[in-house]
């Protein structure tokens, strides 16, 4: 099976603009999460979804957002980017056993 | 609230010594998943273990090794024989039961020299 896949890998925005990110989970995974990690933070949960509805969010403000098609496939938006959005979005899938695997991230560069 | 905690920020050790990455967690429920995860250079977090709060056995998979003591609250990993591959950032992460996201600690930053 293929592993979990994130689009773009790097990407570097200005103060203001908006940037969606892209997810595909493992084929059969139906649920995704959304995980932002910065230097400072560490790793914080941003927001899942199963089977298109958003099912948890994390503690950030409605700048971030996200959705899940009927595919499984899920995108995140950050709208009036900020400096401090600068970090590393890393997606999750679960299995079946509560293990989430993880791809390799969309490094967001905010200047 | 669940809480995990990697007291140990960055550890060296030379090639083929053993190391022990410690991890503390709290939580207030009776079922939880404990976790573990590789992050090399590259990013990606690489999944290592879970461990079901009913199942305190150690496991063990080649030089790899966990020591599950709910007694202390604990959940550490002992890497044998450690190899310049191993070198990365290592998180120990919790879960509630439920649709619950992970809660990860700060993660330990490993060298290993050759």
């Amino acid at each position: 099976k293929a592993g979990v896949t994130q689009t773009p890998r790097y990407l570097i925005k200005t103060r203001g603009q908006q940037v969606t990110l892209s997810c595909s989970p493992i084929s059969g995974h139906r649920s995704v999460s959304w995980y932002q990690q910065t230097p400072g933070q560490g790793l914080q949960f941003l927001f899942e979804y199963f089977s298109e509805t958003q099912r948890n969010k994390g503690n950030f403000p409605g700048r971030f957002s996200g959705r899940q098609f009927s595919n499984s496939r899920s995108e995140m938006n950050v709208s009036t980017l900020e400096l401090g959005d600068s970090a590393l979005y890393l997606c999750a899938s679960k299995g079946l056993e509560h293990e989430q695997y993880f791809g390799p991230g969309t490094r967001l560069t905010v200047t | 609230a669940q809480k995990v905690t990697q007291a140990q920020t960055e550890i060296s050790v030379v090639e083929k010594e053993d190391v022990t990455l410690d991890c503390v967690y709290e939580t207030r429920d009776t079922t939880y998943y404990l976790f573990w995860y590789k992050q090399p250079p590259s990013g990606e977090l690489v999944f290592l273990i879970r461990r079901n709060s009913f199942d305190e056995q150690n496991e063990i998979s080649g030089r790899y090794s966990w020591n599950f003591q709910k007694s202390t609250s604990s959940f550490n990993f002992t890497i044998t024989a450690s190899q310049v591959v191993d070198s990365a950032v290592y998180f120990c992460a919790i879960k509630a039961q439920g649709n619950t996201p992970l809660v990860f600690g700060k993660g330990t930053r490993l060298s290993v020299i050759a």
